[in-house]
C-alpha cells in the first residue's frame, strides 16, 4: 500500500540553524509524484514543491531545498539558515493513481517545526 | 483570483443536527475532493469527484454524503454528525491536465462537535 512517513512528529531549532525534515514512501507505482506542503500558524496548505519519479536531481529554491532518493525512498526536505517565519507544519506527500487518470495525494503525518528567536 | 471557497471556515455544532461545509471553485477544475485533518494522521481523503455527477468514496467515507451536480461546487454533508467527526476540513480541485497534479487547497473549516 502507499504510504508515508514524517517520523520526526515536532523539531525545535533557533533561528540561523539549518534543519532537514525527512520523509519516507512506500509505493508500487514507477511513475509518482512527490510533494511537500507547508501549514502555517493561519492554518491554509500552501505548495512548495512537486518532484516526479524520474527526476532525481536535487532542487534548492533559495534557503529550501530538497533531496529525492529513489533508492532509499526518502524525498527530504532543507531549511537553510531557518527564520521564526518558516514556523510551521510541513507535510510530505505521494501522489497515488486513480482510474481515469487522476491521483489522490497520500500524505504523511507532518512535523511541526518551531524556530525560536 | 483562482480559489477555492470554503464556508463555514468555523462552526460549533451538537450531535444529530445536519450541517453542510460548502466548496466552490472559480477554476473550471474537473477534479475536487474532500479531505480531513486530524493530529498525527496528516490529511486523510473523504470523498473526491472526477466530474459532475462523478463521486466515489476515499479512505475515510463513513458518516459523510458529497454532491456535484456543478463543475464549480461539491458540498460535504454530515446527516447526523457525531463528536468523532470533529476536525478540520479541507476541499481542494485540480485541472485535468496530465502530469499537472498539484491541489490547489481552500483555506479550511474547522468543525466542532459536541
Amino acid at each position: 500500500a502507499q504510504k508515508v512517513t514524517q517520523a520526526q512528529t515536532e523539531i525545535s531549532v533557533v533561528e540561523k540553524e539549518d534543519v532537514t525534515l525527512d520523509c519516507v514512501y512506500e509505493t508500487r507505482d514507477t511513475t509518482y509524484y512527490l510533494f511537500w506542503y507547508k501549514q502555517p500558524p493561519s492554518g491554509e496548505l500552501v505548495f512548495l514543491i512537486r518532484r516526479n519519479s524520474f527526476d532525481e536531481q536535487n532542487e534548492i529554491s533559495g534557503r529550501y531545498s530538497w533531496n529525492f532518493q529513489k533508492s532509499t525512498s526518502s524525498f527530504n526536505f532543507t531549511i537553510t539558515a531557518s527564520q521564526v517565519v518558516d514556523s510551521a507544519v510541513y507535510f510530505c506527500a505521494l501522489s497515488e493513481f486513480l482510474s481515469g487518470g487522476y491521483n489522490k495525494l497520500i500524505f504523511g503525518a507532518g512535523t511541526r517545526l518551531a524556530v525560536h528567536p | 483570483e483562482a480559489q477555492v471557497t470554503q464556508n463555514p471556515r468555523y462552526l460549533i455544532t451538537v450531535t444529530g443536527k445536519k450541517l453542510t461545509v460548502t466548496c466552490s471553485q472559480n477554476m473550471n477544475h474537473e477534479y475536487m475532493s474532500w479531505y480531513r485533518q486530524d493530529p498525527g494522521l496528516g490529511l486523510r481523503q473523504i470523498y473526491y469527484s472526477m466530474n459532475v455527477e462523478v463521486t466515489d468514496k476515499g479512505d475515510v467515507p463513513e458518516g459523510y454524503k458529497v454532491s456535484r451536480k456543478e463543475k464549480r461546487n461539491f458540498p460535504l454533508i454530515l446527516e447526523s454528525p457525531s463528536p468523532n467527526q470533529t476536525s478540520l476540513y479541507f476541499c481542494a480541485s485540480r485541472d485535468r491536465v496530465a502530469g499537472a497534479n498539484v491541489l490547489t487547497f481552500g483555506a479550511g473549516s474547522r468543525l466542532t462537535v459536541l
